[in-house]
């Protein structure tokens, strides 16, 4: 079954510093896939999303994500954290037939000064 | 573009009301929007699919009864909570999506509902 995975259920970075969150899927074709950010209270924001065209996506905010094909992994990263990119982040992935989004259970990222 | 708005963006009510929650894709035709329910610190959980002009296909676990949707238009669907209890209070999100062939959905800005 297909399946999405984030690594990590908490990350915290200082501001300044570089953003990783984790996100590894299994899947026997190859997927589309997103990352999504929710703030408190708020719904989800497209950051990203990959659809084969190139394997580095750049998104916004200065985020981006590099899908690996041997890895299974679609990772996100930005070079510098600001207090603002606090939030809940989400790795998602289509599921086969495009009828449902199938979620990772998300990543918390606290930014302290 | 691709704006999903919801209404209201919070809600009170005594248990036992019913409550109607509206979602709109404000300036695209939606063939097909989510519901969905997100519990405190948790990831969203689906409840139903709805296309436009038929009956929601419900998530198994969820009561269609409880949980009714209507997409009577490419721009609205509805989800009421009947007899709403205080274990329905979530917050409630819904997403759309042009059409089967985009897999993308964009996302309202949910509704917080609290049942007394």
């Amino acid at each position: 079954a297909q399946s999405v995975t984030q690594l990590d259920s908490h990350v915290s970075v200082s501001e300044g510093t570089p953003v990783l969150l984790r996100c590894n899927y299994s899947s026997s074709y190859s997927p589309s896939l997103f990352w999504y950010v929710q703030h408190p209270n708020k719904g989800l924001q497209l950051l990203l999303k990959y659809t084969s065209a190139a394997t580095l996506v750049k998104g916004i905010n200065g985020f981006e994500a590099e899908f690996k094909k041997s890895e299974t992994s679609f990772h996100l990263t930005k070079p510098s954290a600001h207090m603002s990119d606090a939030a809940e982040y989400f790795c998602v992935a289509p599921a086969r037939g495009y009828n449902k989004l199938i979620f990772g259970a998300g990543t918390r990222l606290a930014v302290h000064p | 573009g691709a704006v999903v708005s919801q209404h209201p963006s919070w809600v009170i009510c005594k248990s036992g009301t019913s409550v109607k929650i509206e979602c709109r894709s404000l300036d695209f035709q939606a063939t097909t929007m989510f519901w969905y329910r997100q519990f405190p610190k948790q990831s969203l959980m689906l409840m139903a699919t709805s296309n436009e002009g038929s009956k929601a296909t419900y998530e198994q676990g969820v009561e269609k009864d409880k949980f009714l949707i209507n997409h009577a238009s490419l721009t609205l669907s509805t989800l009421t909570v009947t007899s709403a209890h205080p274990e329905d209070s979530s917050f409630y999100i819904c997403s759309a999506r042009v059409d089967k062939g985009h897999n993308e959905q964009f996302f309202g800005p949910g509704t917080r509902l609290t049942v007394l």
